[in-house]
């Protein structure tokens, strides 16, 4: 089992439709969460850290499910500019520098 | 702005031949980090530094070689590249602890023929 599994997609949603990413990790003791944003031909950007209580900003949510160990994003009102792939990363083997772990990442396709 | 610049885009590279990727960071991170990307795989960590002449094996440390002679500037060698090798390979730096952010050079793809 990957340490940290993700739908590759492609999700094709139209334009202003909601779209929701679940990612799964195997490490019960990982306490790190995050969701980078990697455009076409481009470097992976941080988009959102991922708390206990879930966090949002503007139309992202982040949410984080311990008892079943995965992480959420859910993007509300998709514009075509969110269209990238969206990675999912977690510190896998508890504290540590060396210990982030991303997984293979979701693309997101907007269509007009 | 952070600014994270590998010295290379674009490499084409022989079999046998000694490849040295170089990545610089302007924001006097102590940690450094070398990734490989390849479809389907995701981000795969070769190498991590968290310290001048300090290193250590990520999860595919095989076939390459770091160094770290100066805080801002990190290195991965490839003593001799082999096709499977073709890769992107990516930089990255951070501060601190592994809750920090990681900041990403635009990355160097090099094909081995």
């Amino acid at each position: 089992r990957k340490e940290v599994e993700q739908d590759p997609g492609p999700f094709n949603v139209p334009e202003g439709a909601t779209v929701a990413f679940n990612c799964t990790y195997s490490n019960s003791a990982s306490q790190s969460f995050f969701w980078y944003r990697q455009d076409c031909r481009k470097e992976p950007k941080l988009l959102m850290s991922v708390y206990s209580s879930g966090n949002e900003d503007g139309r992202f949510t982040a949410q984080l499910n311990r008892a079943s160990q995965y992480i959420s994003l859910l993007i509300r009102d998709s514009k075509l500019s969110d269209s990238a792939t969206y990675l999912c990363v977690v510190n896998t083997r508890g504290t540590g520098r060396r210990a982030l772990t991303f997984g293979s990442g979701t693309r997101l396709q907007v269509q007009p | 702005d952070v600014k994270v610049t590998q010295s290379s885009r674009y490499l084409v590279k022989r079999t046998g031949e000694k490849v040295f990727l170089e990545c610089v960071q302007d924001m006097d991170h102590e940690n450094m980090f070398w990734y490989r990307q390849d479809p389907g795989l995701g981000l795969r960590l070769i190498y991590f530094s968290y310290d001048v002449k300090m290193k250590e094996k990520g999860d595919i440390p095989e076939g390459y070689s770091v160094s770290r002679e100066k805080k801002e500037r990190f290195s991965l060698i490839l003593e001799s590249a082999s096709t499977n090798q073709t890769s992107m390979y990516l930089c990255a730096s951070s501060f601190g602890d592994n809750t920090r952010e990681l900041f990403f050079g635009e990355g160097s793809r090099l094909t081995v023929l």
